[in-house]
């Protein structure tokens, strides 16, 4: 089955940074790749995907990137503020089902 | 529409008891999924249903977790007997039909936050 391995666990970053998340997959059969984000005590929720036939996907202040020759994609927000905070988590759709990863949490202070 | 609803919210209980986790997916969605997360395990497929039929329950950890899905609008998963290990809180999911705008868009609901002492 899929596995999906995401990096850093834990990001610290200063309102108006950057933040990268990392993940990358294991089947190559994957063509759907969505973000969760999910704040304390609440749900995960989707705040943007993509799938195979793009390489980039942009709304507002976040945007996804991915490699399917490098099987990893990548989260980025640009000018982070304090309710950018939460957990990420990064997913990929093998047969058809979502594999998480593990999570990162972001904190923006 | 009031998104995937999912009782109760919170449960407290003792070991070797009954819990029976509920959930009502977002009308249309033919796709119903069961995930428990743990801070250990992150966030953990238990079971998913095509049309109310079990497809995949590689998942499910034990005999002791059972799920059902009756009709279209309603789902259970069932611990008996639960343990402590068995704390977390489980979400319920759903997803639109393949083919959409929206295919592949899992909602989630609120969880049930579940505690075994």
């Amino acid at each position: 089955g899929e596995n999906v391995e995401q990096h850093p666990s834990t990001l610290s970053v200063q309102e108006g940074d950057s933040a990268v998340i990392k993940c990358t997959y294991s089947d190559s059969a994957s063509n759907y790749f969505p973000w969760y984000k999910q704040e304390l005590g609440k749900r995960p929720q989707l705040i943007i995907d993509i799938r195979s036939n793009v390489g980039e996907k942009k709304d507002q202040r976040i945007a996804v990137t991915l490699n399917k020759t490098a099987k990893h994609f990548s989260l980025h927000i640009t000018e982070t503020q304090p309710e950018d905070s939460a957990v990420y988590f990064c997913a990929a759709r093998g047969d058809s089902t979502l594999t998480f990863g593990k999570g990162t949490m972001l904190l923006v202070s | 529409d009031a998104g995937v609803i999912q009782s109760p919210r919170h449960e407290v209980t003792e070991m070797g008891q009954e819990v029976t986790l509920r959930c009502k997916p977002i009308s249309g969605h033919n796709s119903l999924f069961w995930y428990r997360q743990t801070m250990m395990r992150g966030l953990e497929l238990l079971i998913y249903f095509n049309n109310n039929v079990p497809i995949d329950d590689s998942g499910m950890p034990e005999d002791r977790f059972s799920a059902k899905m009756p009709n279209a609008s309603f789902s259970t998963l069932k611990i008996q007997p639960s343990e402590p290990r068995d704390s977390a809180v489980y979400f319920c999911a759903s997803r639109t039909p393949g083919g959409s705008s929206g295919a592949n868009v899992l909602t989630f609901g609120a969880g049930s936050r579940l505690t075994v002492l």
